[in-house]
């Protein structure tokens, strides 16, 4: 089955910075790539994903690049701010099914 | 809004019980999933439902299983609770879109703890 694996497992930075979180995937017929966040106490929430026909995508101040060869996306968040901290889930899935794989989660601290 | 309903935020067991998580969502999904939480690990699928009366396993099933009688619930069921299961229990449901898919929307979650 598909394995997803996420780095780093926490990740601080100071307010306007950007955060650049990785994730690897195993099964090559992997094809749609969602990232959720989950605030402090409440419930997964996606707030953008991918699919393999695509290289990048951007919403305001975020985006997620996928690198097919290499078997690699990235979410990345630019002029982060404090309602940035969450922890952050990417996941893999092959998409003829809607099962979900996701990676073990990124914990991002934004400081003041 | 889509909304999904789990029914107790807060359960504590003693091993050896059997435990009833429900989950209920209001937006006529076929997909139904439940996942457990724990820190380090992600989220972990236990079981899902595409339909009715349909279940697969997911990445850990061992020591639990599902019923889907009407479409709009989904329900965990541990035979025998054991300290090991002591998570945060996560039901989610998505929309069938064709061949791709649909995003997870999920509930609140439910905190077990087995003593």
């Amino acid at each position: 089955g598909e394995n997803v694996e996420q780095h780093p497992s926490t990740l601080s930075v100071q307010e306007g910075d950007s955060a650049v979180i990785k994730c690897t995937y195993s099964d090559s017929a992997s094809n749609y790539f969602p990232w959720y966040k989950q605030e402090l106490g409440k419930r997964p929430q996606l707030i953008i994903d991918i699919r393999s026909n695509v290289g990048e995508k951007k919403d305001q101040r975020i985006a997620v690049t996928l690198n097919k060869t290499a078997k690699h996306f990235s979410l990345h968040i630019t002029e982060t701010q404090p309602e940035d901290s969450a922890v952050y889930f990417c996941a893999a899935s092959p998409g003829t099914a809607s099962k979900l794989t996701f990676g073990t989660g990124t914990r991002l601290q934004v400081t003041l | 809004d889509v909304k999904v309903t789990q029914s107790s935020r807060y359960l504590v067991k003693r091993t050896g019980e059997k435990v009833f998580l429900e989950c209920v969502q209001d937006m006529d999904h076929e997909n139904m999933f439940w996942y457990r939480q724990d820190p380090g690990l992600g989220l972990r699928l236990i079981y899902f439902s595409y339909d009715v009366k349909m279940k697969e396993k997911g990445d850990i099933p061992e020591g639990y299983s599902v019923s889907r009688e009407k479409k709009e619930r989904f329900s965990l069921i541990l035979e025998s609770a054991s300290t090991n299961q002591t998570s945060m229990y996560l039901c989610a449901s998505s929309l069938v879109q064709g061949a791709n898919t649909g995003e997870l929307f999920f509930g609140e979650g439910s905190r077990l703890t087995v003593l």
